[in-house]
C-alpha cells in the first residue's frame, strides 16, 4: 500500500472558483506527478517534479498550476474553475527500484466544477 | 504514432472462471510494460513491471505475458474473484531508469458476478 494521500476525495464547486487540490506523501520520494484521468479514457499527464522547486507541464496542456516548495507536498490550483475542468486527478510519485522506477499513486480527487 | 490500445473494452464473467486481457502496443523504443489495477473512484495499483528480456511474470493469480517481438501483452486472471472486478490497465514506457514517458490504455473494465 502506497502512502500517497490526496484531498479532498471529492470536491463539487462553482465556476470561477479557485481550487486547490492537496498531494502529500512519507515515501520521500523525490519525483512526483499530477494526471487526469476522464471515464473511460487513458491517464494524461498535466505536471510533474523532479525535486523541491522544480515543477514542468506534462503533455496535457492545462490551466492549472503546481509548486513543491516541500519534498512531501505537490499541490495543484486553478486559479478559476470551470465545467471543462470536471475530471479526476491523481497524484502520484515514484522511486527508482533496480532498473525500473516505480510509480505509486493517490486514490484522486474527483472535481465537479457546476 | 505511439500507442497502446487493449481489448476487449470490457468484460463480464463469472465468479471463479479465468479470463485473458489484451494488449497491443506501437511505442518505440520499448522499455518496460506494466500493468495495473484500478478499483473505481481510486488511484491505479501496480500488478506487474515486465522488461524486454521478460516473457512471462506472476503476482498471485495474476500472470502477465510479454511478446516484445510482435510487440503484444496480455494479463491472465486466474480463479476470479468479485474483488477483482476493477478497470485493468495496460501502461508502456519508452524509457525505464527514469520514468521516461508513459503510454497508457484505457484499461479494460472487467466485471466478475457471483
Amino acid at each position: 500500500e502506497a502512502d500517497i494521500y490526496q484531498t479532498p476525495r471529492y470536491l463539487v464547486i462553482g465556476t470561477g472558483k479557485k481550487i486547490t487540490l492537496e498531494c502529500s506523501q512519507t515515501m520521500g520520494h523525490d519525483k512526483m506527478y499530477w494526471y487526469q484521468q476522464d471515464p473511460g479514457m487513458e491517464l494524461h499527464l498535466i505536471h510533474y517534479s523532479y525535486g523541491v522547486n522544480s515543477t514542468e507541464k506534462g503533455d496535457l496542456s492545462s490551466e492549472s498550476t503546481v509548486s513543491r516548495i516541500r519534498t512531501e507536498h505537490f499541490p495543484l490550483t486553478l486559479e478559476s474553475a470551470r465545467p471543462s475542468h470536471t475530471s479526476q486527478y491523481l497524484c502520484a510519485s515514484s522511486v527508482r527500484d533496480g532498473f525500473n522506477e516505480k510509480l505509486f499513486f493517490g486514490s484522486g480527487t474527483q472535481l465537479s466544477v457546476l | 504514432k505511439n500507442q497502446v490500445e487493449q481489448s476487449p473494452q470490457s468484460l463480464i464473467i463469472l465468479e471463479g472462471k479465468n479470463c485473458t486481457l489484451q494488449c497491443n502496443y506501437t511505442v518505440s523504443p520499448f522499455s518496460n510494460l506494466r500493468w495495473y489495477k484500478q478499483d473505481t473512484g481510486r488511484g491505479p495499483v501496480s500488478l506487474t513491471i515486465m522488461t524486454f528480456s521478460e516473457n512471462t511474470k506472476s503476482n498471485g493469480r495474476y500472470t502477465a505475458t510479454l511478446d516484445a517481438d510482435t510487440k503484444q501483452s496480455s494479463l491472465h486472471i486466474t480463479a476470479s474473484q468479485l474483488s477483482d472486478s476493477a478497470s485493468y490497465i495496460c501502461v508502456v514506457s519508452d524509457r525505464g531508469s527514469t520514468l521516461g514517458r508513459l503510454y497508457f490504455g484505457r484499461g479494460t473494465q472487467l466485471t466478475v458476478w457471483p
